[in-house]
């Protein structure tokens, strides 16, 4: 199956500072990328979409000055988080949409990036 | 009320019993059905994939779709305490149309 990786798998970082998430595809292209939040025992939140090579979609009530996201290559895409505050602290987890052999809707998840900002 | 719905659970069998997890959703354009497994601060995996209405099974997993009731399950035989993890339903229209996931059930096996 498709591989998807991310990094750091955890992150702590004060107040008032960005952190970068990157997630990459390690075995396949992949021209869309999502990430999605997470708070406990709670579904995925998708964040946005992110093309290659173009802007990222947010969905509603994102700020995307605060999530910056860049998808600069087919196997990665990063998410910045600039000024982070305490309320930023959640489960943040990309996927990436395998197009190979098959209907164009299947999402391969990476493991995940655990934020806390002190 | 929203696309896709699914019970939260949290639901608890014993070992060996057959578990049966359902999503019910109100979009008829949804053509491709998918569960997912998550375990606690891990991200979700691909678990069964199915385009359209029907079956597929996949070892001790199948997956039904009903598209006549918008109704899909997924039943988990001879069920294990590995099994124990949230489990989400989602799908989609197809083309660039997004993902919408359920709510996703927790299940737990008991030994």
């Amino acid at each position: 199956g498709a591989v998807v990786s991310q990094h750091p798998s955890w992150v702590i970082c004060k107040s008032g500072t960005s952190v970068k998430i990157e997630c990459r595809s390690l075995d396949f292209q992949a021209t869309t990328m999502f990430w999605y939040r997470q708070f406990p025992k709670q579904s995925l939140m998708l964040m946005a979409t992110s093309n290659e090579g173009s802007k990222a979609t947010y969905e509603q009530g994102v700020e995307k000055d605060k999530f910056l996201i860049n998808h600069a290559s087919l196997t990665l895409s990063t998410l910045t988080v600039t000024s982070a505050h305490p309320e930023d602290s959640s489960f943040y987890i990309c996927s990436a949409r395998d197009v190979r052999f098959q209907p164009t809707d299947t999402q391969y998840f990476g493991p995940g990036t655990r934020l806390t900002v002190l | 009320q929203k696309e896709v719905e699914q019970d939260p659970g949290p639901l608890s069998v014993p070992e060996g019993a057959i578990v049966s997890l359902n999503c019910t959703y109100s979009n008829s354009a949804f053509q491709y059905f998918m569960w997912y497994r998550q375990y606690s601060r891990k991200g979700p995996e691909l678990l069964m994939y199915t385009y359209s209405s029907g079956n597929k099974e996949d070892g001790r997993f199948t997956a039904q779709v009903d598209k006549s009731s918008k109704y899909i399950s997924l039943f988990i035989r001879d069920s294990q305490p590995s099994d124990s993890a949230t489990y989400l339903c989602a799908m989609s229209a197809g083309g660039a149309s997004k993902i919408i996931f359920g709510s996703g059930t927790r299940l737990s096996i008991r030994p």
